[in-house]
């Protein structure tokens, strides 16, 4: 059964360093998102990635974050210069079709620690 | 904004009980999931439903549009099904989540 991988698995960075997560979704998903969830917190949105352009951004998605489908494959979330609070467990996740009608397939994380 | 709310927060069961989870959120929704989350944190979809009811095999899942509530049900709950248990709703092009619920089923 195709499934959504997320590397690294856990990553490591000190404060003020820019962090790439990686994420390569299910092929024939179209619509893709990244949430994250701080530890003992709940998940939250971060971005949702339609036809190569974001269709939606929480507040928590500002301009450190960015999102990029460069190659048809991989979906990337790019924080610049990461703070402390930003250390949380990041999902990505694709669906085939609108939000409204469809399940969501997550990817197993990345937990992203910075210090 | 939609708030969704889930109780409890913490559940303990003995091997075989009936399990009810409940979740309620405040505003008109296209759709709810319920989502289940493993202590190494992955999330697996369980069902996603606009109305009426779903069952696969020993979970059962209900929503109630109009009272803007939905359960999750586990019938003969065995040790394996614990799991952090998450509602989330689609509200535009995302998914609001509850803080979940932590189920422990005991032998």
């Amino acid at each position: 059964e195709p499934e959504v991988t997320q590397t690294p698995s856990h990553q490591v960075t000190q404060m003020g360093q820019e962090v790439i997560l990686h994420c390569v979704p299910i092929s024939n998903h179209l619509y893709f998102y990244w949430y994250r969830q701080i530890l003992g917190q709940k998940v939250e949105f971060l971005v949702s990635f339609y036809n190569n352009e974001i269709s939606e951004k929480s507040e928590i998605f500002d301009d450190q974050f960015s999102v990029e489908r460069p190659d048809g494959s991989n979906f990337t979330l790019k924080i610049r210069s990461t703070k402390l609070e930003d250390s949380a467990m990041y999902f990505c996740a694709g669906s085939s079709g609108t939000p409204s009608y469809n399940e969501q397939f997550f990817g197993p994380g990345t937990r992203l620690t910075v210090l | 904004k939609n708030e969704v709310e889930q109780s409890p927060q913490n559940l303990t069961a003995q091997e075989g009980e009936f399990i009810t989870i409940n979740c309620s959120y405040s505003v008109g929704i296209s759709a709810l999931h319920w989502l289940q989350q493993h202590p190494g944190g992955g999330i697996v979809s369980l069902f996603m439903l606009s109305s009426g009811k779903k069952k696969h095999g020993r979970l059962i899942a209900t929503i109630n549009i109009q009272e803007k509530h939905s359960s999750l049900h586990i019938t003969a709950s065995h040790p394996r099904d614990s799991a952090v248990y998450i509602c989330a709703v689609t509200w535009g092009d995302k998914l609001i989540f509850g803080t979940g619920t932590r189920l422990q089923v005991f032998p």
